[in-house]
C-alpha cells in the first residue's frame, strides 16, 4: 500500500486549525498511525488504529478517517508542534508516507 | 521507563555487513516486538523488519535476503544485520518497539561509503 500525504509543506500561524491528510492506495482498514519527528530527534508515536491518541499527547492532536483517507488535526498550533509528521499503514504490510513539513509563518 | 538506544558503526564499507545493537532498558524483550526502521537521506521510511517476544522474524520482502535480526535475552539486546550493503543503504538506523512503534531508539547514522 502505498500512502501520500499532503501538502509536503505546510505553513500556519501559532493558534491556527491544522489539518494534515495521508490517502492510501488501497483501504487501510483503519490501521493508521501519525508520528511527529522534531530536528534531531526520533520520531513520537501521535496517534494510532486512526484516532487513538498515545499515552502523554496533548488532546490538540486528534486523528480521524476511514478507507483510504486520513487526516491528523491539530486544533490550535504550538509553536513547539513545528516538526515533520509521518503517516505509517499497518493493514497490508508496512509503509510510512513521505511526511509533511510544518513550520511557523 | 522503556528506552531504547542503538550503538554500532557510523560507517560501513559497500559489499561489507552492517551490524548495529539495541540495548533496551526498563521492558524485557521477551514481551512484544522489535524491530528496525531506517530513514533515508530525503525523509523516506521504511520499515526493515521485526522480532517477536518468542524469537520468531518478519522481514521487509524488499531486504529478505540480505537482512538478519537476532537477539540475546540475557543482555535484553536484538540486533540487526545487513549484508552486502551498497550506497543505497546509507540511512539512520532506529531500532523500536512495537508493531506500532511506540518507543524508539535516537537512531544512529550509518553511511556506506569507501
Amino acid at each position: 500500500i502505498q500512502l501520500t500525504q499532503s501538502p509536503s509543506l505546510l505553513s500556519a500561524s501559532v493558534g491556527d486549525r491544522v489539518t494534515l491528510s495521508c490517502k492510501g492506495s488501497q483501504n487501510i482498514n483503519n490501521y493508521l498511525a501519525w508520528y511527529q519527528q522534531k530536528l534531531g530527534e526520533a520520531p513520537k508515536l501521535l496517534i494510532y488504529n486512526t484516532n487513538s491518541l498515545q499515552t502523554g499527547i496533548p488532546s490538540r492532536f486528534s486523528g480521524s478517517g476511514s478507507g483510504t483517507d486520513y487526516t491528523l488535526t491539530i486544533s490550535s498550533l504550538q509553536p513547539e508542534d513545528v516538526a515533520t509528521y509521518f503517516c505509517y499503514q499497518y493493514n497490508n504490510g508496512d509503509t510510512f508516507g513521505a511526511g509533511t513539513k510544518l513550520e511557523l509563518k | 521507563e522503556v528506552q531504547l538506544q542503538e550503538s554500532g558503526p557510523g560507517l560501513v564499507k559497500p559489499s561489507q555487513s552492517l551490524s548495529l545493537t539495541c540495548s533496551v532498558t526498563g521492558y524485557s524483550i521477551t514481551s512484544n516486538y522489535w524491530g528496525w526502521i531506517r530513514k533515508f537521506p530525503g525523509n523516506k521510511m521504511e520499515w526493515m523488519g521485526y522480532i517477536s517476544y518468542s524469537g520468531s522474524t518478519s522481514y521487509n520482502p524488499s531486504l529478505k535476503s540480505r537482512i538478519s535480526i537476532t537477539r540475546d535475552t540475557s543482555k535484553n539486546q536484538f540486533f540487526l544485520q545487513l549484508n552486502s550493503v551498497t550506497t543505497e543503504d546509507t540511512a539512520t538506523y532506529y531500532c523500536a518497539r512495537g508493531g506500532i512503534a511506540d518507543y524508539w531508539g535516537q537512531g544512529v547514522m550509518v553511511t556506506v561509503s569507501s
